[in-house]
């Protein structure tokens, strides 16, 4: 079955401890990304991919890191994640440029106490 | 800035009603447009996706519009269930901007038996 699939779906950590939520496509995907989903200001892209080795910031990239060492997978990193970091997060994957029909992931629930 | 506005907010109609959801944007310079239907504490699952070049989709009881000069976008949903309850989500592509994607805030969709 052609998925995006996250890990883990649920996650309580506390302040400073470092995290990785990963992502992975079985659709051979180029083009990847990350959003956040908060009450009142709604999705928001964190990260993107174009391709392997190719990652670029979205519009709250801040507290984030994300690399691209294979095609399938792009994990999202929180160095020291921090109350405001509690969200939903959801990976996203499409062919090409992104300029395609784009596929989410089931979405991890983050709380940072 | 490309805004993404959907009204309404909430919508709750009797079984079997059809029903309209509307979208609009403020810049018409998009590659497409697509229609998310999201759960509770879910995914979110692509429903329709439509190509600036094109007017319409369809699929099973839903038909998505587009008219990109006037940025508008609807969802018509047919013969509506309770199993059709959930947030709808626009999303358009604006060009040049990497893939991504400018959410609306959604229509929390309650259909009643």
């Amino acid at each position: 079955e052609a998925q995006v699939t996250q890990n883990p779906r649920y996650l309580i950590t506390v302040t400073g401890k470092k995290l990785t939520v990963t992502c992975s496509q079985n659709m051979n995907h180029e083009y990847m990304s990350w959003y956040r989903q908060d009450p009142g200001l709604g999705l928001r892209q964190i990260y993107y991919s174009m391709n392997v080795e190719v990652t670029d910031k979205g519009d709250v990239p801040e507290g984030y890191k994300v690399s691209r060492k294979e095609k399938r997978n792009f994990p999202l990193i929180l160095e020291s994640p921090s109350p405001n970091q509690t969200s939903l997060y959801f990976c996203a994957s499409s062919i090409g440029n992104g300029a395609n029909e784009q596929f989410f992931g089931p979405g991890t629930r983050l709380t940072v106490l | 800035k490309q805004e993404v506005t959907q009204i309404p907010a909430a919508l709750s109609v009797p079984e079997g009603e059809n029903l309209v959801l509307n979208c609009s944007f403020t810049d018409s310079a998009i590659y497409n447009l697509q229609w998310f239907r999201q759960d509770p504490g879910k995914g979110l699952t692509s429903l329709l996706l439509i190509q600036s070049s094109q007017r319409e989709q369809t699929s099973g009881r839903l038909n998505a519009s587009l008219d990109k000069s006037s940025g508008r976008s609807t969802l018509y949903i047919a013969a509506s269930q309770p199993g059709d309850s959930a947030t709808y989500l626009c999303a358009v592509n604006p060009n040049n901007q990497g893939g991504k994607l400018i959410f609306g805030q959604g229509t929390e969709l309650s259909v009643k038996p």
